[in-house]
């Protein structure tokens, strides 16, 4: 089955500890994207990459990193400098930058620190 | 000014009517126009999108677009109980060599049987 996969479906963490959350794709998508959903507020880029070892900051990167060391895999590391890092994580990609609004995303990842 | 302002809702229709979500858009430079819908605790699934101004049918959805009034909306004919989801709209808007997608809060549609 092609598609994106995200583990794990739910993550808790104690305050103070860094996570990291994985995102795979085998549809030989160039492009992949990390976003968090909060209630009442729509999909926050948190950092996207268009090719292997290369990314870019989103909108909202501070708090996190990321690592792209093979296409399929763009794992996000949520570290304790993030100041609210409850929320629902999303994984996407697509054919390569350019086509950026065919995204895909994966089933997500709720992650809830206390 | 959000840059995509969307209704949060509930939206409620009965089974069977026509639902209409609508979505405005702040960047005139924006190209591209999307809707996907969001079940409750599930991720976005595309459903449609929209390029140029007029209408785009698929089965029940029909998006329209508007540019000069920055506006573009997602129309369910003959809603089912099944369409009871959250609606997002996102725009892309070109440039810089990445072409950012911006999404709405979402409208969470109701369809009473």
């Amino acid at each position: 089955d092609g598609g994106i996969t995200q583990s794990p479906k739910y993550l808790f963490r104690k305050e103070g500890q860094n996570v990291t959350l994985s995102c795979e794709q085998n549809l030989n998508h160039d492009a992949m994207y990390w976003y968090r959903q909060d209630p009442g507020q729509g999909l926050r880029l948190i950092y996207y990459s268009q090719i292997v070892n290369d990314f870019q900051k989103g909108d909202i990167a501070e708090g996190y990193s990321v690592s792209r060391e093979k296409k399929e895999s763009f794992p996000l590391t949520v570290t304790s400098a993030q100041k609210n890092p409850t929320a629902f994580y999303l994984c996407a990609s697509s054919i390569d930058e350019a086509s950026s609004y065919e995204q895909y995303f994966g089933p997500g990842t709720r992650l809830t620190v206390t | 000014q959000k840059e995509v302002e969307q209704n949060s809702g509930p939206l409620s229709v009965p089974e069977g009517a026509i639902a209409s979500l609508n979505c405005t858009y702040s960047d005139r430079g924006s190209q591209s126009f999307f809707w996907y819908r969001q079940y409750s605790g599930k991720s976005p699934e595309l459903i449609m999108f929209i390029y140029s101004n007029g209408d785009k049918e698929d089965g029940r959805f029909t998006a329209q677009l508007n540019k000069a009034s920055q506006y573009v909306s997602l129309l369910i004919r003959d809603s089912q109980p099944s369409d009871s989801a959250t609606y997002l709209c996102a725009v892309n808007v070109p440039g810089g060599g990445y072409q950012k997608v911006t999404f709405g809060i979402g409208t969470k549609l109701q369809v009473i049987p």
